[in-house]
This record gives C-alpha cells, structure tokens and sequence, in this order.
C-alpha cells in the first residue's frame, strides 16, 4: 500500500543542526518534496528532489534521498527560530494528481 | 506568484447547516485539491478536480461534495456540517504534474 511515515515531533536547540526523517513506500514515485507549514498558515513547497538523484542543496536545507531503503531526509543547517514549523514529506506519482503525504513532523526549537 | 485564495480563515457552522467552502486560484492551472488537516494525521484528501466539470474522489470523500464550474474556483461543500467535520481545510492547485500551491487554510468549527 502507499504510506509515507514520519516522527510526530523533532526538538533541536537553536544553531543545532535539525534533520527531519521521512520513509515512504512506493519505488515508483518521481518527486520527493518537502512542504513547510508555519503556525495559522497554509503549506509551502520548502524543496524537492526528483527520484533520479541522492542529494540536493539550497542553502541551510540539504536533502538526502536513499532509494533503496526508501528513505528521505531534510537538514536544516543552523537551525532558527524560524524555522519552527511543521515539515510534511510528500511523494508524487508520474502519472497521477496526487500526492502522498506524511502525517507531519513538528520542529520544535529550544533556546 | 501563485496565489490561492479561501473565502474564510475561520468558520463556526452549527450541526445540520449547509457550509461552503470557496478556493480561487489565478494561475490558471488544471488541478485543484481540497484537503482537511487533523493533528497527527496529516493531510487529507477529499476530493479533486483535474478540470472543469470534472471532480474524483480522495481518501476521505463522505460528507462532502465539490463544485467546479469555473477553472479557477474549486467549492467544496458540506451538505449537512456534522462535529466530526471541525478540521482545518486546506485548498491547493497545481498544473499537470507538478508541486502545489496551497492556500492559507479555514478553520471550520462546528457545534
């Protein structure tokens, strides 16, 4: 079945690195996003990577993707206040509308 | 920009009222979403619509139908609010394939 699994919550503390975990299940997907969801605001397009590729970079946000584990990962750099915010993993599928997504996982940021 | 419009950031309906839900996009793409976001269950999806006149059902369509007359505006409607319907409703769209753009949520409660 299709599933996209992530850990409810992540606290780091400010300056740390914060590295948000997300494991999905089908091989076949073609891009791997990354969405932000800051506090009383709809969800924005924070990265992605197309299935093809390990790594992509884009200043403090690296992400890192294992398709043979089917596994994929953001690194926030440097981590800031500003940061906190839900992260949803989401997969899409070459020839369908939809994506899948994770449940979410909040980043919570201790001074 | 792309920008996704909803017609309210808040709502409170009571039991058995009929509750609309405007979404308005103006980059003139093809796909449109209604999501409902829950705490610790992630986005989703209700219904979709890949044109005008034409809708499909997500995961979690009863209680709900959608309007598409135009090809930017996407209404979900509740015929009959129930208490399990207080969510955050989330609207996107997206053209063919590709990420999608979210508008900033309406908090629907119902009594």
């Amino acid at each position: 079945g299709e599933d996209v699994e992530q850990s409810l919550f992540l606290s780091v503390r400010e300056g740390d690195s914060s590295v948000i975990n997300c494991t999905y299940t089908d091989s076949s997907s073609t891009y791997l996003y990354w969405y932000k969801q800051e506090p009383g605001a709809g969800l924005q397009l924070l990265t992605y990577i197309f299935s093809n590729m390990d790594m992509k970079q884009d200043q403090r946000l690296t992400v890192l993707l294992n398709k043979k584990d089917k596994h994929l990962s953001l690194r926030i750099a440097d981590t800031q206040t500003g940061d906190s915010a839900i992260y949803f993993c989401a997969e899409s599928k070459g020839s369908n509308y939809q994506l899948i997504w994770g449940a979410g996982t909040k980043l919570i940021i201790k001074p | 920009d792309v920008k996704v419009t909803q017609s309210s950031r808040y709502l409170v309906k009571r039991t058995g009222e009929k509750v609309f839900l405007e979404c308005v996009q103006d980059m003139d793409h093809e796909n449109m979403f209604w999501y409902r976001q829950d705490p610790g269950l992630g986005l989703r999806l209700i219904y979709f619509s890949y044109d005008v006149k034409m809708k499909e059902k997500g995961d979690i369509p009863e209680g709900y139908s959608v309007s598409r007359e135009k090809k930017e505006r996407f209404s979900l409607i509740l015929e009959s609010a129930s208490t399990n319907q207080t969510s955050m409703y989330l609207c996107a769209s997206s053209p063919p394939d590709n990420e999608q753009f979210f508008g900033p949520g309406t908090r629907l409660t119902v009594l």
